[in-house]
């Protein structure tokens, strides 16, 4: 079933621990996202990729790097994780290159606490 | 880059009345504009959305507004039900560039 997939659904890490949190999709879509929302509260859009090897930095610095390597794969890494990073992480994707209308699909999201 | 702004970021309402949430947004070109709701633990999802060249849209008990002199739009909900109780997102977009207003949390007292 086409859809976009995260794992883990959550993640309970001690402070330092370096973490890779999981996104792929399944849609063939060229544009990805990473979103931290706490819950219910505002989307901050922290990474965004056009397609392979694309990848830029969003509005929000999470100290996070990520990579798109393949089309359908859009990791997340924090190197060192701290409590400040505790949150809901939503990787989202679109198919719009070059149009006007336009649908993210989000992912079900990583709820990651970081202690 | 486009900035958008949502109010209220709140919202209480009797079922059966209306609901309005307002955005506005400060890029000129923005051409898109959708909105999204979010329920209680679950991932964001379209409901409606809007193109600049339309200046109002309807789907059954929802409809969108769009002013694009005064750079707002708006999401009108009709005879709101308890399962219209969520966080609704507004956002704007150029060239598949979109940026999500702050959200409203709806809630809808049975």
């Amino acid at each position: 079933e086409a859809d976009i997939y995260q794992t883990p659904r959550y993640l309970v890490i001690g402070t330092g621990k370096k973490i890779t949190l999981e996104c792929s999709q399944t849609m063939g879509h060229d544009k990805m996202y990473w979103y931290q929302q706490d819950p219910g509260m505002e989307l901050h859009l922290i990474h965004y990729s056009y397609g392979v090897n694309s990848t830029e930095k969003g509005d929000l610095s999470s100290e996070s790097t990520v990579s798109r390597i393949r089309t359908e794969h859009f990791p997340l890494t924090l190197e060192s994780a701290r409590p400040s990073h505790t949150s809901q992480y939503l990787c989202a994707s679109d198919p719009c290159t070059g149009m006007v209308r336009c649908e993210q699909y989000f992912g079900p999201g990583t709820r990651l606490t970081v202690t | 880059g486009e900035n958008v702004e949502q109010h209220p970021s709140t919202l209480s309402v009797q079922e059966g009345d209306s609901a309005v949430i307002k955005c506005t947004y400060s890029d000129s070109a923005s051409n898109y504009f959708p909105w999204y709701k979010q329920e209680l633990g679950k991932r964001p999802q379209l409901i409606i959305d809007i193109r600049s060249n339309v200046g109002e849209k309807k789907d059954q008990r929802i409809a969108v507004t769009l002013n694009k002199t005064a750079k707002h739009f708006s999401l009108h909900i009709t005879e709101t039900q308890p399962e219209d109780s969520a966080v609704y997102f507004c956002a704007a977009s150029y060239n598949n560039d979109m940026r999500f207003g702050a959200g409203t949390r709806l809630t809808v007292k049975p």
